[in-house]
């Protein structure tokens, strides 16, 4: 089993829909999440952090479960400039440097 | 600032031969790390440093040796090139010390053995 499994994906969405991501992970004593983009070819960039609280930027909405050991991505209002990789991330310390990646799950957004 | 740079952009090697690809960050990041990324695939740890001096192996270290004379630099040797070291090869930079520290990554280095 892997330390991070996501969705495997492709996500084929129209614009405006609203697509949710999972990811689950392994190790009980992972303490950061993030959710990473990565555009084709390019290089994975912050999206957003994840907190136990839940945390929102503008149309995207992180949630972690610890219990569950369960994060989730809901993007809302899908615009073209979605489409892309998204890479679940977790840290078992506060050591940035050990983050262990998920596969990615691929979202398309169609006009 | 330059944030993380690496070059090459693109390599191509023959099987056995060695190569060194180069990464450079200017934030005065402590810790450096290197990744793999084959194709639909995530990123895989290949060796990461805490700082100047100090390194340790990720998930897929065997091929590849690294050394960490400076912060700014983290260079990355393939010893014997493979066809299976076929990859793009991300450098990243973070700073502890943070809560929820991020990761900022070079441009990647397009790798091709034959």
């Amino acid at each position: 089993r892997k330390e991070v499994e996501q969705d495997p994906g492709p996500f084929n969405v129209p614009e405006g829909a609203t697509v949710a991501f999972n990811c689950t992970y392994s190790n009980s004593a992972s303490q950061s999440f993030f959710w990473y983009r990565q555009d084709c070819r390019k290089e994975p960039k912050l999206l957003m952090s994840v907190y136990s609280s839940g945390n929102e930027d503008g149309r995207f909405t992180a949630q972690l479960n610890r219990a569950s050991q369960y994060i989730s991505l809901l993007i809302r209002d899908s615009k073209l400039s979605d489409s892309a990789t998204y890479l679940c991330v977790v840290t078992p310390n506060t050591n940035a440097g050990k983050s262990t990646f998920g596969d990615g799950t691929t979202l398309t957004v169609k006009p | 600032n330059a944030g993380v740079t690496q070059t090459p952009k693109f390599q191509v090697l023959k099987t056995g031969q060695s190569m060194t690809l180069q990464c450079a960050q200017d934030m005065n990041h402590e810790y450096m790390s290197w990744y793999r990324q084959d194709p639909g695939m995530g990123l895989r740890l290949i060796h990461y440093s805490v700082g100047a001096g100090i390194t340790d192996q990720g998930e897929v270290p065997n091929g590849y040796n690294v050394s960490r004379s400076t912060t700014e630099d983290f260079p990355l040797r393939l010893l014997s090139a493979a066809p299976s070291q076929t990859s793009v090869y991300f450098c990243a930079s973070s700073s502890p010390g943070r809560p929820k520290e991020t990761q900022y990554f070079g441009p990647g280095t397009r790798l091709l053995v034959l």
